[in-house]
């Protein structure tokens, strides 16, 4: 049974500040890593995908990278603002008979704060 | 991408009542999911929507308890049945539009069992 791991669970920052968050998951036969976003109460906005092929995705401020072997993603933001205050989520996509559904990490609560 | 409306965004209900989510989508989807999201817990996935089929339940999930519609290709429900404070949680509809491709969610159904 796939199980993802955020680490950390909670951080703070001030604005300006360059930041990585980590995500681990024990089964590397994934098919496709994802990263999401949650405001409080909100659903959720897909921040990058990365393909099974692909090692890294880039979007504006954020990088994210995946090492399959080794079981590992990290989410990287550049110059953090306020507005990126949300929950971040960390998603593996299965594959074989189970594609197409998700195994979530309990997610990094990130505060920047001005 | 894909345009995903999830009705009602939030309730208040009495134990015992049942309530249906519907989730509409902007175009045709192969795959069709429900999550879960308990009160500070991350997304777990109750079931698959198959098209013109039984869903498709995960462990720990019933389809007496949360019986679920998909009459075509855009639209699901997803009905919470005999409700108890427990079910007290954020209930989501995802869809993955094209095979490999990233998964996006509607913006949830905030459901309050009292």
């Amino acid at each position: 049974k796939q199980e993802v791991t955020q680490i950390p669970a909670a951080l703070s920052v001030p604005e300006g500040e360059n930041l990585v968050l980590n995500c681990s998951f024990t089964d590397s036969a994934i098919y496709n890593l994802q990263w999401f976003r949650q405001d409080p109460g909100k659903g959720l906005t897909s921040l990058l995908l990365i393909q099974s092929s692909q090692r890294e995705q880039t979007s504006g401020r954020l990088n994210a990278s995946l090492d399959k072997s080794s079981g590992r993603s990290t989410l990287y933001i550049a110059a953090s603002q306020p507005g990126d205050s949300a929950t971040y989520l960390c998603a593996v996509h299965a594959g074989g008979t189970s594609y197409g559904k998700l195994t979530f990490g309990q997610g990094t609560i990130l505060t920047v704060h001005p | 991408s894909a345009v995903i409306s999830q009705k009602p965004s939030r309730d208040i209900c009495q134990r015992g009542t049942s309530l249906t989510i519907q989730c509409q989508v902007d175009s045709q989807v192969t795959m069709m999911f429900w999550y879960r999201q308990q009160p500070g817990q991350s997304l777990t996935l109750i079931a698959t929507a198959n098209q013109g089929s039984e869903a498709t339940y995960e462990s720990g999930f019933v389809i007496d308890k949360f019986p679920i519609s998909r009459p075509n290709l855009t639209f699901s429900t997803l009905t919470v049945s005999n409700m108890s404070p427990e079910d007290s949680s954020i209930y989501l509809c995802s869809v993955e539009v094209w095979r490999d491709t990233e998964a996006f969610f509607g913006q949830g159904t905030r459901l309050t069992v009292v």
